[in-house]
């Protein structure tokens, strides 16, 4: 899987946008991005995934640079409880997670 | 809908005891799982993963091991635990398509004293 690398941490106020950046230069092809969040003592929370679209859900926002060496997840209001780890994760059909060591986020009031 | 539970939630354990964590999938068949492993601080670490009954894949060397004895089953075993086995264990499934999602379990956090 391709490596991906990520800002350690930051902050976002709270009802703004988050902007989390990843890189991911040496993407294939066939490799998804997927994020995920992990709040403290608690299991991976799947948040979106895309391939070459960007894409939208309930939770957020993926833009993917047009040469997928790079996206964007955005959370469009963030609260309080999107304080969490967030893991940008190129997976590939070997169905391998590999989780890196993710950007620490954190909403404050 | 698809549920998956682990247990214990968390476990204190002398070092050179066994181990034996246990992750049970609902609502589903033939899924892919994992193991994963967090350390303080740190990222997951991925240690087995499994396509099948019986069919196991270890991805890091080490004092662990993992069987799949029911399609729905997946268990992480030791013979001796290390003070370094002592994290936080998650198991994880997917539906064998790679656009899929993978869901984690509650995982369990173990302490090796």
């Amino acid at each position: 899987d391709a490596k991906t690398t990520q800002p350690p941490s930051m902050d976002c106020a709270e009802g703004r946008a988050a902007n989390l950046p990843c890189n991911h230069s040496t993407i294939s092809g066939n490799e998804y991005v997927y994020w995920y969040r992990q709040i403290h003592s608690q299991g991976p929370q799947y948040i979106i995934h895309g391939l070459k679209n960007n894409e939208t859900n309930e939770m957020a926002s993926l833009i993917i640079t047009e040469d997928r060496k790079s996206s964007t997840l955005i959370l469009p209001h963030a609260t309080l409880r999107d304080t969490a780890v967030y893991y940008c994760i190129a997976l590939s059909n070997d169905y391998k997670l590999s989780f890196g060591a993710g950007t620490t986020v954190t909403v404050r009031a | 809908s698809q549920t998956i539970h682990q247990w214990p939630a968390t476990l204190v354990q002398p070092v050179g005891s066994p181990l034996s964590l246990e992750c049970t999938v609902e609502g589903t068949s033939n899924p892919n799982l994992y193991w994963y492993r967090q350390a303080a601080g740190r990222g997951l670490q991925l240690l087995f993963y499994s396509v099948g009954i019986g069919q196991i894949s270890s991805e890091v060397p080490q004092n662990l091991s993992a069987s799949r004895p029911q399609d729905r089953q997946f268990i992480l075993s030791s013979k001796k635990l290390l003070l370094s086995d002592s994290g936080f264990y998650l198991c994880a499934w997917i539906q064998q398509d790679p656009t899929d999602t993978q869901y984690f379990g509650p995982g369990t956090r173990l302490t090796v004293l």
